[in-house]
């Protein structure tokens, strides 16, 4: 297993358009969470799985975004009428319960 | 709420120094505390993750230590070298357990 992977590593998109990724972890983990960064600061918590729930949203997931973990194996992350305030690098992790997490590369989205 | 603070923001030290990294945070009532990597424009590596029980951990030339009581965490780096040169940021689960809390993290930068 070579950890936690991220697609696609970078996205430009037009205001206005949908984007998707998707993020495929760490086969045996059964927690998947997703987190936003931008420039300078730390990540910030948006919605976790374990296995197919969706246990938590954050504030900070507006009704634009959506995540789905189908059979609790990868996840996506689709952002509906992107704007500008979006760009940002989405990350994904994955865990056992109250281990270590794991990060993927991220994705790097462009609202242009 | 919790809040995690890491001072400083940034560090410039020449190789071979030995260093300190401060990570404070608001609400004692933790049960772990993780240290992560990020270098620029990828996702974050986990270096390491102390319980509550614990006072310390130790990765090779890395050393985290936890005081619960003073809601503080220190990594300490012995003789730095460039390839140390990235982004530490340190992350508390909030209170349900269910995401990380991060810091705005420390860069450093290691010059031979």
């Amino acid at each position: 297993d070579t950890g936690v992977s991220q697609n696609p590593r970078h996205k430009i998109t037009k205001r206005g358009q949908n984007v998707t990724f998707r993020c495929d972890p760490i086969s045996e983990h059964n927690r998947l969470y997703w987190y936003r960064q931008t420039l300078g600061q730390g990540p910030e918590f948006l919605t976790y799985f374990q296995n197919e729930a969706q246990l938590e949203k954050s504030r900070l997931l507006s009704d634009r975004f959506s995540a789905e973990r189908p059979k609790g194996s990868f996840s996506t992350l689709e952002i509906q009428r992107t704007e500008q305030g979006d760009s940002a690098m989405y990350l994904c992790a994955s865990s056992l319960v109250n281990e270590k997490l794991f990060f993927g590369s991220g994705t790097q989205l462009s609202v242009l | 709420k919790q809040e995690v603070t890491q001072i400083p923001a940034a560090l410039s030290v020449p190789e071979g120094e030995n260093l300190v990294l401060n990570c404070s945070f608001t609400d004692s009532a933790i049960y772990n505390l993780q240290w992560f990597r990020q270098d620029p424009g990828k996702g974050l590596t986990s270096l390491l993750l102390i319980q509550s029980s614990q006072r310390e951990q130790t990765s090779g030339r890395l050393n985290a230590s936890l005081d619960k009581s003073s809601g503080r965490s220190t990594l300490y780096i012995a003789a730095s070298q460039p390839g140390d040169s990235a982004t530490y940021l340190c992350a508390v689960p909030n209170q349900a357990g269910t995401a990380l809390i991060f810091g705005k993290g420390t860069t450093l930068s290691v010059s031979s």
